[in-house]
């Protein structure tokens, strides 16, 4: 079935860069696109950016100095890297599919920054 | 980039039917989607392309709209349905989401 699974550190010091990867299983990195998603604590849903099946990749205007996105469609895997980490950036990032491809999202992992 | 608004917050009580409304600044055509969220959870996808029905989704939950307004309806409101809603569109680059819509039984 298809999952996608988050994994990262879980803390990351001011101005650091943040690497998390999306292990995907029960699909192609090549047929379906992948987004990343975060959510602050206490607050909405923020679209990062996008992984296109074509290896194509889209960003947020006002994440797109610091925010890459790359692939390794032989592992499966989505990669998100972000530099320039500062305290608001910590909360839960999420992997998911568009939506409609199927409504799958993974389980998210919380990164807090701080020193 | 498309804003996407929606009421903060709702109160209803159980069995009733509540509508939880979410406006584009700009059409979307149907590209338009719904989401539920509890605490401690990842969003759940309810409705994709305005108003299709997401497998396993209970029949009580609809959404319905075009262009710019949109709507999701809960009919009737079950306890279990405590959660914030969400809209999120993919018709314009970059994709965005409503800020969302908490819904509360009394």
């Amino acid at each position: 079935q298809v999952q996608l699974t988050e994994s990262g550190p879980g803390l990351v010091h001011p101005s650091e860069t943040l690497s998390l990867t999306c292990t995907v299983s029960g699909f192609s990195l090549t047929g379906y696109s992948v987004y990343w998603v975060r959510q602050p604590s206490g607050k909405g849903l923020e679209w990062m950016g996008r992984m296109r099946y074509n290896g194509d990749t889209s960003y947020n205007s006002a994440l797109k100095s610091r925010l890459s996105i790359s692939r390794d469609t032989s592992k499966n895997q989505v990669f998100l890297k972000m530099n320039s980490l500062q305290t608001d950036d910590t909360g839960t990032y999420y992997c998911t599919r568009d939506p409609e491809d199927g409504g799958y999202w993974g389980q998210g992992v919380m990164v807090t920054v701080s020193s | 980039d498309t804003v996407l608004t929606q009421s903060p917050a709702l109160a209803v009580s159980p069995g009733e039917r509540v509508t939880i409304s979410c406006r584009a600044s700009e059409s979307v055509s149907t590209l338009m989607h719904w989401y539920q969220q509890k605490p401690g959870q990842q969003p759940k996808l309810l409705i994709y392309l305005a108003s299709n029905l997401e497998s396993g989704v209970p029949a009580r939950f609809s959404g319905s709209g075009s262009g710019t307004d949109f709507t999701l309806t809960i009919d009737p409101v079950e306890a279990d349905d405590t959660a914030t809603y969400y809209c999120q569109q993919s018709w314009n680059d970059p994709p965005t989401f409503g800020g969302g819509t908490k819904l509360e039984l009394k």
